[in-house]
């Protein structure tokens, strides 16, 4: 059973210019949540997904933002990068119901803004 | 507000001992806790799942339990080999499956050959 896939693994930015990273969760979930994980702040939640509907947020600012498809794949993307996006942007993905909400994490996306 | 703290934040020992990682929460009123190790720069690997009618989980040389009314869980981790050096994190959910899960800091731990 393939686990969660995050693409890229790695990318390099600027200031000021916008990425997106995307998550394809696990066969049959349909939940994505993504977090962000800094060495001062340790993970932080940003959003969750499910059926293409964003359930929960976190306190990000507008410049994060996501979607996910209809095959429950997700997308996060931020615009108008900063120093201190620099982070591992993690994804994880759960079936979503109660009492299953178990989550399998990706590996991550490791972005460096300069 | 539901705050998880974890303690130790670093631990080192000798391969062989055996080992207890802390974690508490501020909320008793969870739904689950999830115990995760991450190596460095790599993402999370799920261990032990409890759900919040349990009182313990077991895998292999791991031990989870929870005392959710003193707002407590321990990973009890047996004969401890230099593979288990990592980030191990507490993370909890509150009433519902989407509520945002909260993780705690985590503990460094490190088994010296």
């Amino acid at each position: 059973k393939a686990g969660v896939t995050q693409t890229p693994r790695y990318l390099i930015k600027t200031r000021g210019q916008q990425v997106t990273l995307s998550c394809s969760p696990i066969s049959g979930h349909r939940s994505v949540s993504w977090y962000q994980q800094t060495p001062g702040q340790g993970l932080q939640f940003l959003f969750e997904y499910f059926s293409e509907t964003q359930r929960n947020k976190g306190n990000f600012p507008g410049r994060f933002s996501g979607r996910q498809f209809s095959n429950s794949r997700s997308e996060m993307n931020v615009s108008t990068l900063e120093l201190g996006d620099s982070a591992l942007y993690l994804c994880a993905s759960s079936n979503g119901r109660e009492g299953g909400w178990g989550y399998t994490f990706g590996s991550g996306t490791r972005l460096t803004v300069v | 507000k539901q705050e998880v703290t974890q303690i130790p934040a670093a631990l080192s020992v000798p391969e062989g001992e055996n080992l207890v990682l802390n974690c508490s929460f501020t909320d008793s009123a969870i739904y689950n806790l999830q115990w995760f190790r991450q190596d460095p720069g790599k993402g999370l690997t799920s261990l032990l799942l409890i759900q919040s009618s349990q009182r313990e989980q077991t895998s292999g040389r791991l031990n989870a339990s929870l005392d959710k009314s003193s707002g407590r869980s321990t990973l009890y981790i047996a004969a401890s080999q230099p593979g288990d050096s990592a980030t191990y994190l507490c993370a909890v959910s509150k009433k519902t499956s989407y509520d945002k899960v909260i993780f705690g800091p985590g503990t460094s731990l490190s088994v010296i050959p």
